[in-house]
Order: C-alpha cells, then sequence, then structure tokens
C-alpha cells in the first residue's frame, strides 16, 4: 500500500515569493493533517482536514498561509508571500477517523517537504 | 497550558543495552499518549501507543510506561539496534479532539 505521498521535497525560493505543497494522502484515510516542523522540534498541527472540511485551522497563519482539499482527497498548502521564518519542513499525514482499526494514536506522515527561505 | 515536553534532548546508548526515554505532560485531558520515531529526512513514525487508563503496554522491543501520578511517560527500546538511531517524540491526543500535540524530541544515537 502506497504511504503519504508529498512533492516537491525540497524547495528554495527567495523571500516574498509564492510557494505550494502537495499532498495525497493514504487511499481511504478521511482525515489529512498538514503540520509544520522546525528545525529540533517536534511537529506543530497547521490544519486538520476530515474530508473536504477544515475542522480545525487555529494555527494557520490565514495572512499568508492557505489550504485546500479538494473532494476530500488531495491537498494543497499554498504560503505568499514567504517570509524568512516560513523556512522549515512541512509535513502532511493523515488516518482514518473515527478510528477504525490500528493505533488510536497512528498518523500516517508523509516524508514533508523543506522549504528553504533566502 | 497543555505541554508535551522531554527531560534530555540527547542519549547515547551502547548497541545491546537497554534504553529509555522519558516524557513529561501537563495535559491531564489527554486520552492518549503516543511514541513516535523518525530518522533523518523522513515523516514521524508511529512506534506505540498508551491509554489513559493504562499504565503499561508492551510492543516488539518496546515498552512504554505511564504514570499519572507524576504525569510521566516514558519509552523503554530492549537489546537497542543500529536502525534505533533516531530522534524520538512523545505526544497526546485527545480521543474527540483528533489533534496530536508533539513535543520537543530526544535524539537516541546508538553507539556501534
Amino acid at each position: 500500500e502506497a504511504g503519504v505521498v508529498q512533492s516537491p521535497r525540497y524547495k528554495i525560493i527567495e523571500k516574498k515569493q509564492p510557494v505550494a505543497f502537495w499532498c495525497n494522502p493514504i487511499s481511504g484515510h478521511n482525515t489529512l493533517y498538514w503540520y509544520l516542523q522546525n528545525l529540533g522540534q517536534g511537529p506543530e498541527l497547521l490544519i486538520r482536514y476530515e474530508n473536504e472540511e477544515a475542522v480545525d485551522d487555529s494555527q494557520l497563519p490565514k495572512d499568508r498561509f492557505s489550504a485546500e482539499r479538494l473532494k476530500g482527497v488531495d491537498s494543497t498548502l499554498k504560503i505568499q508571500p514567504a517570509e524568512l521564518g516560513d523556512s522549515a519542513v512541512y509535513l502532511c499525514a493523515s488516518s482514518s477517523y473515527p478510528v477504525q482499526g490500528g493505533a488510536a494514536g497512528e498518523l500516517f506522515f508523509g516524508e514533508g517537504s523543506r522549504l528553504t527561505v533566502l | 497550558g497543555e505541554s508535551v515536553g522531554l527531560h534530555l534532548p540527547t542519549l547515547s546508548v551502547q548497541e545491546g543495552d537497554n534504553s529509555i526515554i522519558n516524557c513529561a505532560y501537563s495535559n491531564s485531558a489527554s486520552d492518549y499518549f503516543i511514541w513516535y520515531k523518525q530518522e533523518s529526512g523522513k515523516g514521524p513514525q508511529f512506534i506505540i501507543d498508551i491509554r489513559s487508563n493504562m499504565d503499561k503496554r508492551q510492543g516488539q522491543r518496546v515498552t512504554v510506561l505511564l504514570n499519572k501520578t507524576v504525569k510521566h511517560l516514558s519509552l523503554q527500546i530492549a537489546a537497542t539496534q543500529p536502525g534505533d538511531s533516531a530522534v524520538y517524540f512523545c505526544a497526546e491526543r485527545r480521543l474527540r479532539g483528533e489533534k496530536l500535540t508533539f513535543g520537543t524530541g530526544t535524539r537516541l544515537t546508538i553507539i556501534p
């Protein structure tokens, strides 16, 4: 079974430029998460989707960040304009909710998209 | 406020020895506590979880202990192998809220 797929793996841009990240979750997983991970830190939730609905976006900086999950499958996370402090790894994860089988704490993460803003 | 934190940022263990990674939490409302492993350049990978009404759970070579009295969580890895070298995060999750909150992480290095 394919895991969570993210692209691009790496992105280098200059500040004030836009950037977008794409995520394809595990087939059948209705819950999708975007996490931000700074170097040496644990992931921090940006937004959580249940199907196509954003049910928790309280940590998403809405002045420059936006996300969408059309049709409740793939998702994109956009930053416009990017700032130096946005340099981090952006992780996408998925899970089935309500939890069906497996462990209640199990989110399946992609390998992340590493953003460097110059 | 709620937080999940780790006592030590780094830990080095001789191959074959057992390792213990500790974590302190402050939110008594958490329903699940989870350990994730993150290798360099990869996303976190689920290891094991424990429900808040339990105090011990065992998996393959791993044991998680939960002490609710002192709000302490630990991950024990038996007979460590080079592949165990990674950053380990503890996290907490509310069953209804579905939000997973991660701690800072401990880097475990297995010495051959």
